[in-house]
C-alpha cells in the first residue's frame, strides 16, 4: 500500500532563517505531488506541484521553492522566512492522469516568530 | 476565477442531529467537486467526490449532491457521532491542471455526546 511521510509535525523558527520540510511518499513510482498552505482563515492553496523528478510548476509567486531530487521525494524551501510564513503546510501525491485523488500527510505546522 | 466557498465554523452538534455544511462555487466549465475530511492529528483525506451534475457522491453515511443550478454541494448527515468530528473541506478541481483542487476555508465538526 501507498503511504506518505512529511516532517516535522511543528516548527517553530525565527524570522529570517532558512526552511526545509520534507516529504516522502512510499509504495508507488512516479507520483504527481503537491505542497499546500493553510494561512490562519483561509483555505488550503496550491503552492507547487511537480509530474516528475527536477519538474516544479509555481501556483503563486511567494518566499518559498520546492524541489524534487528523487522521484518520490518533494522538498519544500526558504532561505529566509518571514512571519507571513506562517501556516499549515501539507504535502500530497496523486497518481498521474487528471483529477485523479489526492493523498495528504499529515501535515506541518510552522510558526515564524 | 474559480472558488469555493463554505460555511463558516466551528459547528458544535449532538449526537445522533442532523448535520448539513453548506457549499457553494464559483467556476468556468464544469468541476469535479469533492469533499475531504480531516481528524484530530491526522492527514487530509477524501470523503465524497461527484463529477458531473446531479451525481451524488456518499460515503460513511455522508452525502452530497452536485446541483449545477445552485452551485452547490452540500455535505449532509443524518445522524451524526462523536467521531465525526473532524474539519471538513469543500474542494473543486479546475481544468487541465493535473488534478489540483481549489479548497474552502474548512469547517470545524465538534460533535457532543
Amino acid at each position: 500500500s501507498q503511504t506518505i511521510h512529511q516532517w516535522p509535525a511543528t516548527l517553530v523558527q525565527p524570522v529570517g532563517s532558512p526552511l526545509s520540510l520534507e516529504c516522502t511518499v512510499e509504495g508507488t513510482s512516479n507520483p504527481n505531488l503537491y505542497w499546500y498552505r493553510q494561512a490562519a482563515g483561509r483555505g488550503l492553496q496550491l503552492l507547487f506541484y511537480s509530474v516528475g523528478i527536477g519538474q516544479i510548476s509555481s501556483e503563486v509567486p511567494q518566499n518559498l521553492s520546492a524541489s524534487r531530487p528523487q522521484d518520490r521525494q518533494f522538498i519544500l524551501s526558504s532561505k529566509k522566512l518571514l512571519l507571513s510564513d506562517s501556516g499549515f503546510y501539507l504535502c500530497a501525491w496523486s497518481r498521474t492522469g487528471f483529477n485523479e485523488k489526492l493523498f495528504f500527510g499529515s501535515g506541518t505546522q510552522l510558526s515564524v516568530l | 476565477g474559480d472558488s469555493v466557498t463554505q460555511m463558516e465554523g466551528p459547528v458544535t452538534l449532538s449526537e445522533e442531529a442532523f448535520l448539513t455544511i453548506n457549499c457553494t462555487y464559483t467556476a468556468t466549465g464544469y468541476p469535479s467537486l469533492f469533499w475531504y475530511v480531516q481528524y484530530p492529528g491526522e492527514g487530509l483525506q477524501l470523503l465524497l467526490k461527484a463529477t458531473k451534475a446531479d451525481d451524488k457522491g456518499s460515503n460513511k453515511g455522508f452525502e452530497a449532491t452536485y446541483r449545477k443550478e445552485t452551485t452547490s454541494f452540500h455535505l449532509e448527515k443524518g445522524s451524526v457521532q462523536v467521531s465525526d468530528s473532524a474539519v471538513y473541506f469543500c474542494a473543486l478541481v479546475y481544468g487541465g491542471s493535473q488534478g489540483n483542487l481549489i479548497f474552502g476555508k474548512g469547517t470545524k465538526l465538534s460533535v457532543k455526546p
